[in-house]
């Protein structure tokens, strides 16, 4: 079975400063890796993905993300913080052993909240 | 593009009622899930087509949740009757591809209350 952990429900940063948003993961086989932004009243919204490739993914909004396979993360970042960055951000892995499941499975979320 | 369409956008009902939740996925695209997320158990995927068939609703809670696709353009989930712990948020999500390295897309949901 597959599994996400967002290890921390919520991250406070000062507008400007560097933010990260954890995720590690759990499957069999290579992941595909997913952010998704979550704004209040609103559905989610794809930021960005790793399929293969290069392991540093960038995304919307400035978002980037770093696949590491050792550490089984992929933490998502981004070098300077904005306000309206607040929001819940969702981490979620499936993978081609999927085959025709299509299981997508999502991490519990981040709250983000980017302080003026 | 508009988007995946949800309707209604809030939902209130009594306990033993039907309720339909709606949904138009983007143009074009082939898969479509519906999740639900509640503050216990975060987001569940329920059910999802591929070309307008079901592939995997293992995730529908009970028989109580039934759902269709009658064609490419529009999907409904049904809850009959419905319970206090049928409150959620319900959304719709459509992707391009079936594959699973391919990204859905959200509507903004529906919020189903049940009294």
């Amino acid at each position: 079975a597959q599994s996400v952990a967002q290890p921390e429900d919520q991250v406070n940063v000062a507008e400007g400063n560097p933010l990260t948003v954890k995720c590690t993961y759990s499957v069999s086989g290579n992941p595909y890796l997913f952010w998704y932004v979550q704004y209040p009243n609103r559905g989610l919204q794809f930021l960005l993905k790793y399929i293969t490739g290069d392991n540093l993914v960038k995304g919307s909004y400035g978002f980037e993300a770093e696949f590491n396979k050792s550490q089984t993360s992929f933490h998502l970042k981004k070098p300077s913080a904005l306000v309206s960055d607040s929001a819940l951000y969702f981490c979620a892995v499936s993978s081609p052993a999927s085959g025709s499941a299509r299981q997508l499975t999502f991490g519990s979320g981040t709250q983000l909240t980017v302080l003026p | 593009d508009a988007g995946v369409i949800q309707s209604p956008r809030h939902e209130v009902t009594e306990m033993g009622q039907e309720v339909t939740l709606r949904c138009k996925p983007i143009s074009g695209h082939n898969s479509l899930f519906w999740y639900r997320q509640t503050m216990m158990r975060g987001l569940e995927l329920l059910i999802y087509f591929n070309n307008n068939v079901p592939i995997d609703d293992s995730g529908m809670p009970e028989d109580r949740f039934s759902a269709k696709m009658p064609n490419a353009s529009f999907s409904t989930l049904k809850i009959q009757p419905s319970e206090p712990r049928d409150s959620a948020v319900y959304f719709c999500a459509s992707s391009l591809r079936q594959a699973p390295n391919t990204e859905a897309f959200f509507g903004q949901g529906t919020r189903l209350t049940v009294v």
